[in-house]
C-alpha cells in the first residue's frame, strides 16, 4: 500500500534549526511536496523535490533521497511565526498526492 | 502566483439543509480540482478529484450522492453538501492544478462548515 510517515509533533527554540523527516512508500513516484499549514488556514506550498539532493529556498531547505524513500524539511533561524503544521506529500504514478498526517511544530522563545 | 478562491469562507446551516461551496481558480485554468475535508487536529482527507467536464472520482467511503461535485468549467468547481448533518461539520478545502509545470496543487483558503 501507499504510506507516508512523519513525526506527529516537534518542539524547537526560536533562532534554532529543526529538521522534519518524512518517509514514503508509493506506487510510482513523481515528486515530494512540503506544505505549511497554520491552524485554521489552508496549506501553502513550500517546496517540491523530484531529483535527489538538497533544494534551498531562503530559511527553508528540502532534501530528497529516492533510493531511501526519504525526505526532510530543514528550517533555519526559526521564528515564532514558523509554528505550524508541516505536511509531507508524495505524488504517485497517477499524479495523485498521498498525504502524511502532518508534523505540528511548536516554537518556544 | 496562482490564486484559488473559495466561497463562502464560513457557513452555518441547519441540519437537513444543503450547502454549496464554490472553488475558483482566478488566474489559471484548472484542469483538475480536488476537494479535501479536514477535522480538527487531523490531516487532509481527500474526498474527490474532478476533471473539467467529467464526473468526479470519489475516494472510498465518501458518499457521492451526499457530496455533489460539479466541475463545469476550467475555473470553477462546486461542492454541494446535501442534507447536512452535524457530523458533516468540518473544514472543506479545495485545491486546483493546472496542466503544466510541476503538478503543484494550489489551495483555496478553505470553508468552515458548521451544521447545527
Amino acid at each position: 500500500g501507499q504510506n507516508i510517515d512523519q513525526p506527529t509533533e516537534m518542539t524547537a527554540t526560536e533562532g534554532a534549526i529543526v529538521q522534519i523527516n518524512c518517509t514514503y512508500q508509493t506506487s510510482g513516484f513523481n515528486g515530494l511536496f512540503w506544505y505549511q499549514q497554520h491552524a485554521g488556514e489552508a496549506p501553502t506550498f513550500l517546496s517540491y523535490n523530484v531529483l535527489d539532493g538538497l533544494e534551498e529556498k531562503g530559511r527553508f531547505s528540502s532534501f530528497l533521497s529516492r533510493s531511501k524513500g526519504y525526505s526532510y524539511l530543514l528550517l533555519k533561524e526559526l521564528q515564532m511565526k514558523d509554528s505550524a503544521s508541516y505536511l509531507c506529500a508524495a505524488m504517485d504514478s497517477n499524479y495523485q498526492l498521498i498525504w502524511g498526517a502532518g508534523t505540528k511544530l511548536i516554537i518556544k522563545p | 502566483g496562482a490564486v484559488v478562491s473559495q466561497h463562502p469562507s464560513w457557513v452555518i446551516c441547519k441540519s437537513g439543509t444543503s450547502v454549496k461551496i464554490e472553488c475558483r481558480s482566478l488566474d489559471f485554468q484548472a484542469t483538475t480540482m480536488f476537494w479535501y475535508r479536514q477535522f480538527p487536529k487531523q490531516s487532509l482527507m481527500l474526498m474527490a478529484t474532478s476533471n473539467e467536464g467529467s464526473k468526479a472520482t470519489y475516494e472510498q467511503g465518501v458518499e457521492k450522492d451526499k457530496f455533489l461535485i460539479n466541475h463545469a468549467s476550467l475555473t470553477l468547481s462546486t461542492l454541494t453538501v446535501t442534507s447536512a448533518h452535524p457530523e458533516d461539520s468540518s473544514f472543506y478545502i479545495c485545491s486546483a492544478r493546472g496542466s503544466g509545470g510541476i503538478y503543484e496543487q494550489y489551495f483555496g483558503p478553505g470553508t468552515r462548515l458548521t451544521v447545527t
